[in-house]
């Protein structure tokens, strides 16, 4: 059971924006900022988006964050079939004292 | 541009500690804005963070894992290394290491924010 909670899946068409969510908690995403990860098949996870919405050089703006509350999404627009991966959501806990990750959502584009 | 490797057997006994070195390339261990870390991954599931340390030797770990955990550095050899004791078949999993900026709130101080450069990662499978 992990301290953050992505949905397991989704899906879409190209070209379609999809949004993947990520439900934490007052200690974690309600005091701290948000990261997502992207794990493309057998490979090492890769920063996506850093600090709720800002993204490292070198990523796509279709990839977009937003943090409200205790709860962050991740929006990935103009779909394209590479974006096929799991996505990570995590954020430093402070009553963990540590980070925690979301389960992870497998994106399948159809 | 820095690259991170991580090093060690890929097979571990049950009951035995599992010990991993990750070396750090094209940059300096003791640069002061970073936290160097460990995640790993069982096979088919999620990311579990391990740990991270500062260049200083000062160190965070995951609660559920605390009891068995060591991470170290070597900044004369811009290494840092994590052992795990006790290990059982639950520990199977890629082990990566990362390095991560520093993050500061007024509650805990500072702590590892994003992780930005990750190593390659490395299976360890513990079996008899």
């Amino acid at each position: 059971q992990s301290v953050l909670t992505q949905p397991p899946s989704a899906s879409g068409t190209p070209g379609q924006r999809v949004t993947i969510s990520c439900s934490g908690s007052r200690s974690n995403i309600g005091s701290n900022t948000v990261n997502w990860y992207q794990q493309l098949p057998g490979t090492a996870p890769k920063l996506l988006v850093y600090s709720n919405n800002q993204r490292p050089s070198g990523v796509p703006d279709r990839f977009s964050g937003s943090k409200s509350g205790t709860s962050a999404s991740l929006a990935i627009s103009g779909l394209q079939s590479e974006d096929e991966a799991d996505y990570y959501c995590a954020a430093w806990d402070d009553s963990l004292n540590g980070v925690v990750f979301g389960g992870g959502t497998k994106l399948t584009v159809l | 541009q820095l690259q991170l490797q991580e090093s060690g057997p890929g097979l571990v006994k049950p009951s035995e500690t599992l010990s991993l070195t990750c070396t750090v390339s094209g940059g300096s261990i003791s640069d002061t804005i970073y936290y160097w870390g460990w995640i790993r991954q069982p096979p088919g599931k999620g990311l579990e963070w391990i740990g991270s340390i500062y260049y200083s030797g000062s160190t965070y770990y995951n609660p559920s894992l605390k009891s068995r955990v060591t991470i170290s550095v070597d900044t004369s050899k811009n290494q840092f290394s994590l052992k795990l004791s006790s290990v059982t078949a639950a520990d199977t999993a890629v082990y990566y290491c990362a390095r991560s900026d520093h993050l500061y709130n007024i509650l805990t101080g500072y702590y590892p924010g994003a992780f930005d450069i990750w190593g390659q990662g490395t299976m360890v499978t513990v079996s008899s």
